[in-house]
């Protein structure tokens, strides 16, 4: 089946740091790449997505390339701000018919000033 | 405002007492989605409803209830509610899903049970 693995957190950086959260997938099939983030207290929202094999996802400062080849889809962000704390959950679907909507476990980003 | 509005915010309740959680969209959206947020588990699906009147099972479908009756909500009920159902629970929406539409989530309710 399906199936969506992120790096363990909690992430903790400095502000102004660089960001790399690991993601990686297993699925059938072409799926679409989703992140999403979630504040305190709220639901999740869609951070960036893409669609196809070397698509680049952007969205706030934040990036992610779909890539095929190593079934990965890495967010990265050059230089972290205080309200980027969150937790961030990968998530891929692929639809054949019926959804098949699957998350990772989410990773949470602690930034210090 | 385009939104998925959950109610309410936080629940608590007793063990088999019958209860439902209000979920509803402003989008005309066609997929609706009921999730458990648990520590260390992540996101899990409950049940899902492609459109009116079709509904399907999700991963963790056991002890929970859904109904579709028209398009803008999608109730989640709890007959008989008990303390491994106490969780961080999650609507959402989505214009359809053909694989790249994303979701809109609610804000989440809080469900405890004693």
């Amino acid at each position: 089946g399906n199936s969506v693995t992120q790096m363990e957190g909690p992430v903790t950086l400095s502000e102004e740091a660089f960001l790399t959260i690991n993601c990686t997938y297993t699925a059938t099939g072409y799926p679409s790449l989703f992140w999403y983030v979630q504040y305190p207290g709220e639901g999740l929202q869609l951070l960036l997505k893409a669609t196809k094999a070397d698509d680049k996802g952007s969205n706030k400062g934040f990036e992610a390339t779909y890539r095929k080849e190593t079934t990965s889809f890495h967010l990265e962000k050059g230089s972290v701000q205080v309200s980027d704390s969150a937790v961030y959950f990968c998530a891929l679907n692929y639809y054949s018919g019926y959804s098949t909507l699957t998350f990772g476990k989410g990773t949470m980003l602690l930034v210090s000033p | 405002e385009a939104q998925v509005t959950q109610n309410p915010r936080y629940l608590i309740t007793v063990t088999g007492k019958k209860l439902t959680v209000t979920c509803s969209q402003n989008m005309n959206h066609e997929y609706m989605s009921w999730y458990r947020q648990d520590p260390g588990l992540g996101l899990r699906q409950i049940y899902y409803s492609m459109n009116v009147e079709v509904t399907d099972k999700g991963d963790v479908p056991e002890g929970y209830k859904v109904s579709r009756k028209e398009k803008r909500n999608f109730p989640l009920i709890l007959e008989s509610p008990s303390p491994n159902q106490t969780s961080l629970y999650f609507c959402a929406s989505s214009l359809e899903w053909q694989g790249s539409s994303p979701l809109h989530f609610g804000n989440g309710t809080r469900l405890t049970v004693t």
